[in-house]
């Protein structure tokens, strides 16, 4: 069946701790993408890549990192400097190039609770 | 930049009953796309339904409707025949595609819907 997975599903992690969140894509998408979700709100993008080895900063950045080192997988840090980490993530991913209309497909979340 | 405006925060419906959820959108590039998605209380995204700006004929998917007035810059969804099961939250969202920004998505605030027995 293709695809995307996150993991963890749910995630505690201490004050001043670095963590990563995983998100992997078998739809051979070209772009995947990072975005932030608090409750009873709307998404907000933190960072997205349209092709290997590149990435772009979306909307809420700072706090977070990324990399994107093969095509099917682009992991996403929150790092110390993340003031109010705690929040549910979502990755996606999506076509760029060709016809259509380039929707995106989505993984189930990660919820982060910062203790 | 884009702008999407969802203004209905909350909206109930009556089970077999049709419904309308309001989107508006703001942009300067002339070929975009316009998306639905649904997000259950499970959290995951669900796409629902696309219309491509050039796209002359509203789209549709099932009970989804996608009812696009450009000179009004307006692109709401429809739901037909209610089902308890359509309980959930409705983003609107767009993107451009065919510039350096093609596949990046911009969402609106989203709009609870209740279907209610």
């Amino acid at each position: 069946d293709g695809g995307i997975t996150q993991s963890p599903k749910y995630l505690f992690r201490k004050e001043g701790q670095n963590v990563t969140l995983s998100c992997e894509q078998n739809l051979n998408h070209d772009a995947m993408y990072w975005y932030r979700q608090d409750p009873g709100q709307g998404l907000r993008l933190i960072y997205y890549s349209q092709i290997v080895n590149d990435f772009q900063k979306g909307d809420i950045a700072e706090g977070y990192s990324v990399s994107r080192e093969k095509k099917e997988s682009f992991p996403l840090t929150v790092t110390s400097a993340q003031k109010n980490p705690t929040a549910f993530y979502l990755c996606a991913s999506s076509m760029v190039f060709g016809a259509g209309g380039h929707e995106q497909f989505f993984g189930p979340g990660t919820r982060l609770t910062v203790l | 930049a884009q702008k999407i405006t969802q203004t209905q925060p909350g909206m109930f419906v009556q089970e077999k009953e049709a419904v309308t959820l309001d989107c508006t959108y703001d942009t300067s590039d002339q070929s975009y796309g316009l998306f639905w998605y649904k997000q259950p209380s499970s959290g995951e995204m669900i796409f629902l339904i696309y219309q491509g700006s050039y796209d002359e004929q509203n789209a549709t998917e099932g009970r989804y409707s996608l009812n696009f007035q450009k000179a009004r810059k307006s692109a709401n969804l429809v739901i037909s025949a209610s089902q308890l099961g359509d309980s959930a939250m409705y983003f609107c969202a767009m993107s451009p595609l065919i510039n350096t920004n093609a596949g990046k998505s911009t969402f609106g605030d989203g709009t609870t819907l209740t279907v209610k027995p």
